[in-house]
C-alpha cells in the first residue's frame, strides 16, 4: 500500500531534549516536505526537499533540522525543543515526475509536546 | 508571493444540501490544484487534484473546478452527509515555489 508513514505518532518529551520524528514513502517521491499545524496558524511549512541530498527552508525553520541521505527518508530534528514547538506535524510527498510536483501525499502526523 | 484564501471559513447545513466551497489564489501561474479534507487531529486526504490545463475533476459526489484566468477554484459537494463533516483545504505549487495553503473552510453537515 502506498504510504508515508510517521514516528512517532505522539510524543511527551521536555525542553531541551533532542528528539528525531521519521518520515518514510514508499512512493518512489522525490520531493519530501515537513509541516506543523497549530490552531489559528494553518498548516505552516518547515523544510522540504526536492531529492536526496537538496534540502530548503520552508516558512518556519527555526529550530529543527532535516537531512535527505535516502529518497524514501526524511526525518525532522528537533536539536533542543522548546515549548513553542508543542504541534501536530506532518509529512508529505509529491512525484516530480521530471517537471511539476504532482498530487501531495500526507502522513497521519506526529503530535508533539513540549514541557 | 502566492497567496490562498478559502471562504468561507466555516460553514453549517442540513443533511442532503449541495454546497460549493470556494478557494482564492493571487497567481494564476500555478501547476495544479488539489483539495484535501483533514479530519480533527487526523492527517489530510487527498480528494482531487486538477492540473492546470483542466477546467474540472469528479470524484463520486465531489466536483473541483478551476478557473485560472479569474484566480478561483470551487469544490462542490452534492447531497451532503453528515460523514462529510470535516475541514477543506486547498492546495497550490506554484511555478518555481513552494506548496501554499489555504486557511479551510470547516463544514458542519447536521442530520
Amino acid at each position: 500500500e502506498a504510504q508515508v508513514t510517521q514516528n512517532p505518532r505522539y510524543l511527551i518529551t521536555v525542553t531541551g531534549k533532542k528528539l528525531t520524528v521519521t518520515c518514510s514513502q514508499n512512493m518512489n517521491h522525490e520531493y519530501m516536505s515537513w509541516y506543523r499545524q497549530d490552531p489559528g496558524l494553518g498548516l505552516r511549512q518547515i523544510y522540504y526537499s526536492m531529492n536526496v541530498e537538496v534540502t530548503d527552508k520552508g516558512d518556519v525553520p527555526e529550530g529543527y533540522k532535516v537531512s535527505r541521505k535516502e529518497k524514501r527518508n526524511f526525518p525532522l530534528i528537533l536539536e533542543s525543543p522548546s515549548p513553542n514547538q508543542t504541534s501536530l506535524y506532518f509529512c508529505a510527498s509529491s512525484p516530480l515526475a521530471g517537471g511539476p510536483i504532482g498530487e501531495l501525499f500526507f502522513g497521519e502526523g506526529s503530535r508533539l509536546t513540549v514541557l | 508571493k502566492q497567496e490562498v484564501t478559502q471562504i468561507p471559513a466555516a460553514l453549517s447545513v442540513p443533511e442532503g444540501e449541495n454546497l460549493v466551497l470556494n478557494c482564492s489564489f493571487t497567481d494564476s501561474a500555478i501547476y495544479n490544484l488539489q483539495w484535501f479534507r483533514q479530519d480533527p487531529g487526523k492527517g489530510l486526504t487527498s480528494l482531487l487534484l486538477i492540473q492546470s490545463s483542466q477546467r474540472e475533476q469528479t470524484s463520486g459526489r465531489l466536483n473541483a473546478s478551476l478557473d485560472k484566468s479569474s484566480g478561483r477554484s470551487t469544490l462542490y459537494i452534492a447531497a451532503s452527509q453528515p460523514g462529510d463533516s470535516a475541514t477543506y483545504l486547498c492546495a497550490i505549487p506554484p511555478y518555481g515555489q513552494n506548496f501554499v495553503f489555504g486557511p479551510g473552510t470547516r463544514l458542519s453537515v447536521l442530520p
